[in-house]
């Protein structure tokens, strides 16, 4: 099956600062990627969609200036959390949907532990 | 609004013995149903989906899920559980409604499969 990377795994952030993560599809072209987040013990929330080369449409209640999405290519987007506190620090997803005919399922990276000490 | 439902937290099962984790779905026009699973930290796999055809899909680890339009049921299922099929297990919708057919997941449903 597609293979979608993301990194870092894991990664401990000072407050205040921005983290950066990357979910990048290594055998497909993905047009559009989604980017969730996930509470401990509970479901995928989806905080944005990114289509290469637009602006990254937002759910309802997530800060678009908080959480930047950048789509630059076909194989990679980025989420950068701006000015982190501890509040922010959960566990993000990404999927990303290939570029090809047909209903295709979504792909998911590994997903990244953000924590915000 | 396209939605699902796992109504059970916590399915326990003995190794060997069959399994089921439930999922209903609330859709306007035809469902496209999805499963995943996710070990700890990590992300989701994709099991099987269904789009249109047989009612039975089988994906893959020996998973199968029963389409079952009456009941709008999506049951995961499979004959013989292992100790490894332990995980958190994902039923998803996709929605027509956006123009980017987003993913509406259930609320997890945590499989325990004892030896």
């Amino acid at each position: 099956g597609a293979v979608v990377s993301q990194h870092p795994s894991r990664v401990i952030c000072k407050s205040g600062t921005s983290v950066k993560i990357e979910c990048r599809s290594l055998d497909f072209q993905a047009t559009t990627m989604f980017w969730y987040r996930q509470f401990p013990k509970q479901s995928l929330m989806l905080m944005a969609t990114s289509n290469e080369g637009s602006k990254a449409t937002y759910e309802q209640g997530v800060e678009k200036d908080k959480f930047l999405i950048n789509h630059a290519s076909l194989t990679l987007s980025t989420l950068t959390v701006t000015s982190a506190h501890p509040e922010d620090s959960s566990f993000y997803i990404c999927s990303a949907r290939a570029r090809r005919e047909g209903n295709t399922e979504a792909f998911f990276g590994q997903g990244t532990r953000l924590t915000v000490v | 609004a396209q939605s699902v439902a796992q109504p059970e937290d916590q399915v326990n099962v003995a190794e060997g013995n069959p399994l089921t984790v439930k999922c209903t779905y609330s859709v306007s026009g035809n469902p496209y149903l999805f499963w995943y699973v996710q070990y700890p930290n990590r992300g989701l796999q994709f099991l099987l989906k269904y789009i249109t055809g047989d009612n039975l899909v089988k994906g893959s680890y020996g998973f199968e899920a029963e389409f079952n339009k009456s009941q709008t049921s999506f049951h995961l299922k499979k004959p013989s559980a292992l100790v490894s099929d332990s995980a958190l297990y994902f039923c998803a919708v996709r929605d027509f409604n956006t123009g980017f057919q987003k993913l509406v997941f259930g609320t997890g449903t945590r499989l325990l499969v004892s030896p």
